[in-house]
This record gives C-alpha cells, structure tokens and sequence, in this order.
C-alpha cells in the first residue's frame, strides 16, 4: 500500500530552527518533495530528493533516508512569512502521493 | 513566463448546477494534473492526463465530474450536477513530462462554494 504522514501542526519562534519530519512507506519510491503552501494560494515546489543525504537551499533544507523510508524539511532562521503548510509528496511511477500536510505556525 | 492559468478563481453555485473549471497548463508542458483540496482530505489526485490523454481517473469521486483535454493547451473539469459536499479548492497542475523526479506546477486555484 501506500501511506505518507507528518504531523499536523509546529509552532517556533521567529530566528529558529525547526524541522518538519515525514515518514513515507511504499513499494515504489522515485523521490521526494517539499511544497510550501501558505493560506489561500496554491503549493510552490521547495525541494526534491532522489538520494540519500541533505540537500541545502539558503535557510531551508531537505534530508531523504531511503531506507528508513524518512525525510524531513529544515528551516532556519524562521521568519514570519514561513508561517505557511508544508506538504510531503513521494514521487511513485507518474505520481505524487501526498501527506496531509504540516501547518508551522511562527511566533515572534 | 506564464505559470498555470485557472478560471474562475472563484465561484459559488446552487446545488444542482453544473460548474465547468478551466485550466491552461504551462506551455511545453505534456503532463496535467486535476487536484481536489479540501481541510478534511488534503490534496486528491482527481484525474492525470498524458498528451491530452487520460491516464488515470480513479480518483474522480463518482460520475458527476467529468475531465477532458481537447487540445495541449486547455483542459476542463465538470461537475454536473453540483453537490454541497464538492465544495473545495481545485488546482490544476502541470508538469514537463512523466519522468521521475519532474516537478509539478500548480496554478493559483478554483475555489468552488456550493450551496
């Protein structure tokens, strides 16, 4: 079968770190993505994996264990427009399955 | 350049009407995506298609909704009739291809009310 979790909701504090955890299990694995969607707009592609290891872009980076079947999305330096959900998706055959997605909430 | 192009951005319908979405994919794009967003089930794959092909339409909740593709450049999603429960976010999405690891783009949404 296929499943993808994350958990619901994070609260941080403006200038944080904080890491978003997203565990996946499925007989076909071709990558994994991190979207950002804030309030009422569409989800923006913030990351892709396909191999093992961290992936780092500025204040956000993506971490992918294969075997572990876990990735998680690490944000720094929080700013208030990081206040937004973040979606995990694994990429299996022509598709996207995605989780429920991950509401952060900043506080200042 | 233009990202994925959606209309109507918003609509609210009485129950029983038809609602017809429209979208515009990115251009060169042969991959597209009917997405259903709602606070209860996340994001759902309604329908893929593939050069103006179906590929698969097992998440069209049932046979109210309909989707074509008439040409690389437009495609449609229609609800006939609409229900209260069809109420959601519906994003069109598009990509270059049906390789691994090709990003998907989303537009900004229709944001349909049935009432």
């Amino acid at each position: 079968g296929q499943n993808i979790d994350q958990p619901t909701e994070m609260t941080a504090t403006e200038g944080a770190i904080v890491q978003i955890n997203c565990t996946y299990q499925t007989s076909g694995f071709n990558g994994l993505f991190w979207y950002q969607q804030h309030a009422g707009e569409a989800p923006t592609f913030l990351s892709y994996n396909v191999l093992d290891g961290l992936e780092e872009k500025g204040r956000f980076s993506s971490f992918l264990s294969r075997s572990k079947g876990y990735s998680y999305l690490l944000l720094k330096e929080l700013q208030m427009k990081d206040s937004a959900s973040y979606l995990c998706a694994y990429n299996s055959n022509y598709q996207l399955i995605w989780g429920a997605g991950t509401k952060l909430i900043i506080k200042p | 350049d233009a990202g994925v192009i959606q209309s109507p951005r918003h609509e609210v319908t009485e129950m029983g009407q038809e609602v017809t979405l429209r979208c515009k994919p990115i251009s060169g794009h042969n991959s597209l995506f009917w997405y259903r967003q709602t606070m209860m089930r996340g994001l759902e794959l309604l329908i893929y298609f593939n050069n103006n092909v179906p590929i698969d339409d097992s998440g069209m909740p049932e046979d109210r909704f309909s989707a074509k593709m008439p040409n690389a450049s437009f495609s449609t999603l229609k609800i006939q009739p609409s229900e209260p429960r069809d109420s959601a976010v519906y994003f069109c999405a598009s990509s270059p291809s049906t390789g691994d690891g090709n990003t998907i783009y989303f537009g900004e949404g229709s944001w349909l009310t049935v009432v």
